[in-house]
This record gives structure tokens, sequence and C-alpha cells, in this order.
């Protein structure tokens, strides 16, 4: 079945430094839906960004992200850390069983920004 | 503000208990889910509903149950919880679309002694 991957289970860094976490996915569909949720502490996930375009780099909040069907990889970055992006961030597929169109979570990635 | 709710924010039980959570959606969305996040954090999908149509996962134990009374409801029951069932349990919903962003509710926190 489809399934994501986050190879990094925890990431620490310096505020400043820029940050990358990785995504990678598996799926039968040719045309995947990836997102990527955040989730702060005591909230629930909600909505980073999202893209189903080849190659076309979607912002937003200052996160990026680039769909690769090639490599099958979407992995989320920014250019400078701020200690309020410290968080749990979950890549996502969106899966269609009969039309229900579920997300497939990865295993998540806990940034923790430092000062 | 229009909102996904969900009631209890927390509920503590014991083995061979039954629980019942409540979900509530007021965005006019036409799916709903429920996830369970363990506590290393891994979130899973348990069921999806629309259209009356209820989609389960295979590896959801039988003593789940989702009960929905309109398509802004979905609550969940759990009969004779076990140890394993503690996680929070997250409600969503979105459009029908394949590209639509999921919208979660607070979640309820389920602690079995």
């Amino acid at each position: 079945g489809d399934s994501v991957t986050q190879t990094e289970g925890l990431v620490t860094l310096t505020e400043g430094l820029p940050v990358m976490l990785n995504c990678t996915y598996q799926t039968i569909y040719s045309n995947p839906f990836l997102f990527w949720y955040v989730q702060h502490l005591n909230e629930s996930p909600r909505l980073l960004l999202k893209s189903f375009t080849d190659n076309k780099r979607t912002e937003h909040q200052g996160f990026h992200a680039t769909l690769h069907k090639s490599s099958s990889s979407f992995h989320l970055q920014k250019s400078s850390a701020q200690l309020s992006d410290s968080a749990l961030y979950y890549c996502a597929l969106s899966d269609c069983p009969s039309g229900s169109w579920q997300l497939i979570f990865g295993s998540g990635t806990q940034l923790t920004v430092m000062p | 503000e229009t909102a996904v709710f969900q009631t209890p924010n927390y509920h503590v039980t014991q083995v061979g208990n039954e629980v019942s959570f409540n979900c509530k959606q007021t965005l006019g969305h036409d799916t709903m889910y429920w996830y369970k996040q363990d506590s290393k954090k891994l979130l899973k999908i348990m069921f999806s509903y629309n259209n009356k149509q209820l989609i389960v996962n295979e590896t959801v134990p039988r003593r789940f149950s989702p009960q929905s009374s309109d398509k802004a409801h979905l609550n969940l029951r759990i009969k004779s919880v076990e140890p394993e069932d503690s996680a929070v349990y997250l409600c969503a919903s979105r459009v029908q679309d394949n590209y639509a962003e999921q919208f979660f509710g607070p979640g309820t926190r389920l602690t079995v002694l």
C-alpha cells in the first residue's frame, strides 16, 4: 500500500540555520498529492503547504517544498530557522480508497530550534 | 468561528469499559475522519466517512465503531477499552476533494488504566 517515510525523528538546530526535513513516498498513483502538516505543542495538526505539480516549488510562511516525482520526494526547507518553528512536522500523502481521500502520514519529525 | 469540535478533552477509564467521543464540524464539509495519535506521535487513519459511506482501516480492532447522524457529526465508540487504546483521538473534516486541506479538531486524550 501507499506509504510515507520521514527519516529523521528528531532535528535540533540553532536559530538562523537552514532547515531541511526529508520526506519520500510510495504510491500507486501517477499523480500524488503531498502535504506538510505542522503540530505545535498542545495543538492539533494544521496544514503548512501542499503540492501536486511536479518540479514546482510551493511556499508558505517562509517554508518551501518541491514535489519531485522522479525521486518520489517532497522535502521541506526553510532558509533560516526561528525559535517559533519548533514543532512536530508531518509529511502526508492523499490516498483514495473508495473516494475517501484520507491522509497517510509519515512518522513525523520533531524540530527543535535552539537560541 | 467555525471549526471542528471534539468532546470530551480528556477521558480516563478502566480496562473493559465502553467510551464514546463526539465530533462536530461547522465547516460544511462532506467528509469526516478519525485518526489515532499514539504516545510516539504516530498519526494513523482509523475511519473515513462521506455520503453515508464508511471506509474502515483494516488494522482497526472491531471494538472501535464510528457513528454518524448527519454529515456534520462523526462520533467514535470503543467497546471494552484496552490499555493500548490510550492515545489522542483526532477528528478531522474536509470537502470531498483530493487536494483539499483537512481541518483537525483539538483531540480527545484517552487514558486507560
